[in-house]
């Protein structure tokens, strides 16, 4: 079946820039029926969705991050990437990478276990 | 953007029925999706399109829409059913299209 797995630094310094990537293993991500999306969550807090992208490279970010975020897809490795940048403190969450069905009406089916990143000096 | 309010705790004895709202403006106009996540794991899909289970949920897990609210309900319920949950719409009218509700703690006395 299909599996998310996202990787990169846990640590990143403030004003710099956050890069995870996110691999899909048990199926292709060129597959036109699905989006693939970075939703994050704070400490205790709720989540929030990030931006996602589609196999032809087309982007959708949140309005509140969209200054700062770069989504793109890596169809030869099977993989998309998030990048973040002038990070902050605020910007300390588990990130999660996740796909979503256009026909379960953009249902969010499949999840990566997360990956933590803390903005620090 | 649009805007999911759920309750922040829900509290139920085992055996009993648990049911955790959303609320939304003409909510049931759109299609609700659920997610149950547990300390340390990633969400996990439990409802789709309002009522709809993924293989593998148990038929414990149903949802229904109508108005302003969307409900999950979780019937006889078990110590494992305690986490939290989760609604999200997705309308390609709002800017973020994909929201997520505030979550709410089920709690299982």
């Amino acid at each position: 079946q299909v599996q998310l797995q996202e990787s990169g630094p846990g640590l990143v310094k403030p004003s710099q820039t956050l890069s995870l990537t996110c691999t899909v293993s048990g199926g292709s991500i060129s597959s036109g029926s699905y989006y693939w999306s970075w939703i994050r969550q704070p400490a205790g807090k709720g989540l929030e969705w990030i931006g996602r992208i589609y196999t032809s490279g087309s982007t959708n970010y949140n309005p509140s991050l969209k200054s700062r975020v770069t989504i793109s897809v890596d169809t030869s490795k099977n993989q998309f990437s998030l990048k973040l940048s002038s990070v902050t403190a605020a910007d300390t969450a588990v990130y999660y990478c996740a796909r979503s069905q256009i026909t379960m009406n953009h249902a969010f089916d499949i999840w990566g276990q997360g990956t933590m990143v803390t903005v620090s000096s | 953007s649009y805007v999911l309010t759920q309750p922040p705790s829900v509290s139920v004895a085992p055996g009993q029925t648990a049911r955790i709202t959303c609320g939304g403006n003409n909510i049931g106009s759109k299609s609700v999706h659920w997610y149950q996540q547990k300390p340390g794991q990633a969400p996990v899909l439990v409802v789709y399109d309002d009522s709809d289970r993924p293989s593998g949920i148990p038929e414990r897990f149903s949802g229904s829409n109508s108005g302003n609210t969307a409900t999950l309900t979780i019937s006889r319920v078990e110590a494992g059913d305690e986490a939290d949950y989760y609604c999200q719409v997705w309308d390609s009218s709002s800017d973020p299209p994909w929201v997520f509700g505030g979550g709410t703690k089920l709690t299982v006395l």
